[in-house]
């Protein structure tokens, strides 16, 4: 069984730009939740994708927007980088429909820096 | 609203000391509960859950029971190693809609030969 996995691992980016990040989701989960994790701190919500819907948000602006293709990848994308930005990114997949669809499993996360 | 509060960090143990980290919940209805661990320069792994009043979780020596009068889920574990440390973080999730996971702060756990 394949786990999450995230691409890129580190990214750098400068204010003003713009950044995708990409998550190919566990096998066999049609679910995927992106968190933001800033340093010492627990991961917020960002969205989720269910069968390439957005299927809720959390407290984060518009410039913050995603994908879910068919085969369950994902993709954040994040326009006008801000400093704040600078954080640890997580996708989490899982199954809904089945009696674990609350358990989310966690990718190694991309870290990205913008300067 | 949704809240999970855990106790300060970071914590320090010597090798088989016994470990509890705090953490209590705020939320509507009947929340699941979870402990995730990060190991450093890693993302999150699932250590154990409850979904209802009076179960306990367990997994690799730690256990957490939901206790539903004190909204509390306390991490505990009778003998720690080495090995266990990291940060531990405290979630719960809603058994409806989106079901995405809030997330406490987290608690540093080293644990010391």
């Amino acid at each position: 069984e394949t786990g999450v996995t995230q691409s890129p691992t580190h990214l750098i980016k400068t204010r003003g730009q713009q950044v995708t990040l990409r998550c190919s989701s566990q096998s066999g989960h049609n679910t995927v939740s992106w968190y933001q994790q800033a340093l010492g701190q627990g991961p917020q919500f960002i969205f989720q994708y269910y069968r390439e819907e957005e299927n809720g948000r959390g407290n984060f602006p518009p410039r913050f927007s995603g994908l879910q293709f068919p085969n369950y990848s994902s993709e954040l994308n994040v326009n006008a980088l801000e400093l704040d930005d600078s954080a640890l990114y997580l996708c989490a997949s899982s199954l809904e429909g089945t009696p674990s669809t609350d358990t989310q499993y966690f990718g190694p996360g991309t870290r990205l820096t913008v300067l | 609203g949704n809240s999970v509060t855990q106790m300060e960090g970071p914590v320090t143990l010597s090798e088989e000391a016994f470990l509890t980290i705090n953490c209590t919940y705020t939320a509507t209805g009947y929340p699941s509960l979870f402990w995730y661990v990060q190991y450093p320069g890693e993302g999150l792994q699932l250590l154990l859950k409850a979904t209802k009043a009076d179960d306990k979780g367990s997994n690799k020596g730690f256990e957490a029971t939901y206790r539903k009068e004190t909204t509390s889920f306390h991490l505990e574990k009778g003998s720690v190693q080495v090995s266990d440390s990291a940060v531990y973080f405290c979630a719960l999730s809603q058994q409806t809609g989106a079901n995405n996971l809030f997330f406490g702060t987290g608690t540093r756990l080293t644990v010391i030969p």
